[in-house]
């Protein structure tokens, strides 16, 4: 398995302004995720974070909405720019650690209130 | 394209068994089962590769047939512990994101 933790765990923000959710997992992996958990909903994909390059986001996510940061194999950060209420939502990070399995395994995730 | 879950709900007295399906219109190179409970992330449960084998982890077991394009999760002898939201992810390529289901509610009462 893997042990990811994330920051913060839960914050309110003022519409308008910015956050930055980290994701640290405690040893190297292959693949760094990060999905979107609407109220009452599924899992949403919002982009997979690549490792010395620009992040490959999903169709209706934009980078300068969601900018994405891997500066290692062991952390990304998830921005949320410029937020609104509709971004109240719980942001989870996952990873795949590879080697063979391809398990994915999800952080405790963030969530986030926009008033 | 979004895999289907079925049921969307289900209830369940201690000791019952329960099969949650999931199905997509894609073929499939894998399908992942995670389970959720309010608050939580979600944990892993199982993940079946395409092949069509079948996996168990304790009363808990899943299927995956590639022909049809389903996966169905197996719950028997059901626990309290059981309880939460059980979605599939799946993938349609050799890849690794993931694509989930709307979920399925599960609650065992004693």
């Amino acid at each position: 398995s893997a042990v990811i933790s994330q920051k913060p765990s839960r914050d309110i923000c003022q519409r308008g302004t910015s956050l930055t959710i980290q994701c640290q997992v405690d040893s190297q992996v292959t693949m760094m995720f990060w999905y979107r958990q609407q109220p009452g909903q599924s899992l949403t994909l919002i982009a997979t974070a690549n490792q010395g390059s620009e992040a490959t986001y999903e169709s209706g996510f934009v980078i300068d909405k969601f900018p994405i940061s891997r500066p290692n194999l062991t952390f990304s950060t998830l921005t949320v720019s410029n937020m609104s209420p509709e971004d109240s939502s719980i942001y989870l990070c996952s990873v795949v650690r590879g080697g063979g399995t391809d398990t994915q395994y999800f952080g405790p995730g963030t969530r986030l209130t926009v008033l | 394209q979004q895999p289907v879950q079925s049921p969307q709900a289900v209830i369940l007295r201690e000791g019952e068994d329960a099969v949650i399906n999931c199905s997509s219109s894609k073929a499939l190179y894998s399908v992942h089962w995670y389970r959720q409970k309010h608050g939580e992330a979600p944990v892993f449960l199982m993940i079946l590769l395409k092949g069509g084998e079948q996996k168990g982890h304790e009363k808990i077991s899943a299927s995956f047939n590639e022909k049809k394009q389903q996966s169905s999760l197996y719950l028997t002898a059901s626990q309290l512990s059981y309880s939460g939201t059980y979605f599939c992810g799946t993938v349609a390529n050799s890849g690794y994101a993931l694509n989930f289901g709307k979920g399925t509610s599960l609650l065992v009462t004693p």
